[in-house]
């Protein structure tokens, strides 16, 4: 049973580049989610696809953030400009089974900003 | 900003003793999902419930929902350090609100 999967793990990068994260979510689900979480917070909505349609973005996903599912499957994060700002947990979650509303979350990518 | 209070923010207890964390909110929920998180990782659903007054069994913990579905509990009996975590409630149909999690340590 393939689990959300995420790459990369970590990422280290200078202020100012561009990060791209990807999320393969379980095979069968139809949805897509993108969370950002903080030290000691929860994980926050960013952004949320059915298929490939992104049907929701949090005022959080500024104009340097991006999303993507162009296929209906796998989905990719871009953060453009970065900011030490931008240093957190992403977390991709894919829900559409049995349970639709129930959310399977990956391990994460953690971003640095330095 | 987080709709979901999550109570107390940490919690060490000894192995073999009980423990609850509470999930309050303001907001009545369809559902309300318990997440376990470990560190670096990502967070690991528990179990999901719908029904207001709902209890549910998962072998030493167990999971209630309010009446009015604002608030739920999470129990755990005999806690094992393996139980040591971040545990998450999040409500919500597809787009979850989080708490900001009770950091539960178990010390053997």
């Amino acid at each position: 049973d393939t689990g959300v999967s995420q790459n990369p793990r970590h990422k280290i990068t200078k202020r100012g580049q561009n990060v791209t994260f990807r999320c393969d979510p379980i095979s069968e689900h139809n949805r897509l989610y993108w969370y950002r979480q903080t030290l000691g917070q929860g994980p926050e909505f960013l952004t949320y696809f059915q298929n490939e349609a992104q049907l929701e973005k949090s005022r959080l996903l500024s104009d340097r953030f991006s999303a993507e599912r162009p296929k209906g499957s796998f989905s990719t994060l871009e953060i453009q400009r970065t900011e030490q700002g931008d240093s957190a947990m992403y977390l991709c979650a894919s829900s559409g089974g049995g349970i639709a509303y129930e959310q399977y979350f990956g391990p994460g990518t953690r971003l640095t900003v330095t | 900003t987080q709709l979901l209070e999550q109570s107390p923010q940490f919690l060490s207890i000894q192995e073999g003793e009980n423990l609850t964390v509470y999930c309050n909110s303001s907001s009545v929920f369809s559902s309300l999902q318990w997440y376990r998180q470990e560190p670096g990782e990502g967070p690991v659903l528990l179990v999901t419930v719908v029904t207001g007054g709902e209890v549910k069994k998962l072998k030493r913990l167990t999971f209630q929902f309010g009446d009015a579905r604002k608030d739920s509990s999470l129990h755990i009996t005999a806690a094992q350090p393996g139980d040591t975590g971040l545990y998450l409630c999040a409500g919500g149909y597809y787009k979850l609100s989080f708490g900001a999690g009770t950091t539960v340590t178990v010390r053997a």
